[in-house]
């Protein structure tokens, strides 16, 4: 099974402040990538896609990729205390029908 | 667009029962696709269907569990003798041949 490891927190930070979550893969023929986000006990919303290397913005958040690293990163600024979520990182290839393979997530408090 | 609709929302079994759910996707939507989250877990892939044909099962898919997708509309996900390591939040999701899935509300199983 190929691995997405995300540090699974709490990340705790104040409003108005960066969020910074970040995401390891280990299948180097991944080639989609994206941000979830989960509040408790609801299904997983999509936020950020991103395929190609460099970033990608979309009002508050900035997705960045860097497949040499086989790193995904994922910004939050003006972080509001209704970004408090569990942030999913998951990967996807051509090869599996774009079957996603989740990280664990990372839990994100921020504070008022 | 009334978005992927799960039934039921909660299901309280007792085990070896056999429990039946049931997704809509989006209607335009060709792939479909299962998953199954526990607590503090990212959701792990099922399988996924594209019109009705089964592309992709996961070894997580024991001989218990069953889908179909009749005639490339709705799913159901059957399983057969539940066990108590059954109870998960079972997602569906779709997709068009692009990226980016639309998740269901999930249905949330209990075996007692």
């Amino acid at each position: 099974q190929k691995e997405v490891e995300q540090n699974s927190g709490p990340l705790s930070v104040p409003e108005g402040a960066i969020a910074s979550l970040n995401c390891t893969y280990s299948d180097r023929v991944s080639q989609s990538f994206f941000w979830y986000r989960q509040y408790s006990g609801k299904s997983p919303e999509l936020i950020m896609s991103i395929y190609s290397n460099g970033d990608k913005e979309d009002g508050r958040f900035t997705a960045q990729l860097n497949k040499a690293s086989q790193y995904v990163s994922l910004l939050i600024r003006d972080s509001q205390p209704s970004d408090s979520a569990t942030y999913l990182c998951a990967v996807s290839n051509s090869n599996s029908g774009y079957a996603l393979n989740f990280g664990k997530g990372t839990s994100l408090l921020v504070t008022p | 667009d009334t978005g992927v609709s799960q039934d039921p929302r909660h299901k309280i079994t007792k085990r070896g029962q056999n429990v039946t759910f049931r997704c809509d996707p989006i209607s335009e939507h060709n792939r479909l696709y299962w998953y199954r989250q526990t607590l503090g877990q990212g959701p792990e892939f099922l399988t996924y269907f594209q019109n009705e044909a089964q592309l992709e099962k996961s070894r997580l898919l024991s001989d218990r569990f069953s889908a179909e997708r009749p005639k490339g509309s709705f799913s159901t996900l059957e399983i057969q003798r539940t066990e108590q390591g059954d109870s998960a939040m079972y997602l569906c999701a779709s997709s068009t041949a692009a990226y980016g899935y639309t998740f269901g509300s999930g249905t949330r199983l209990t075996v007692v």
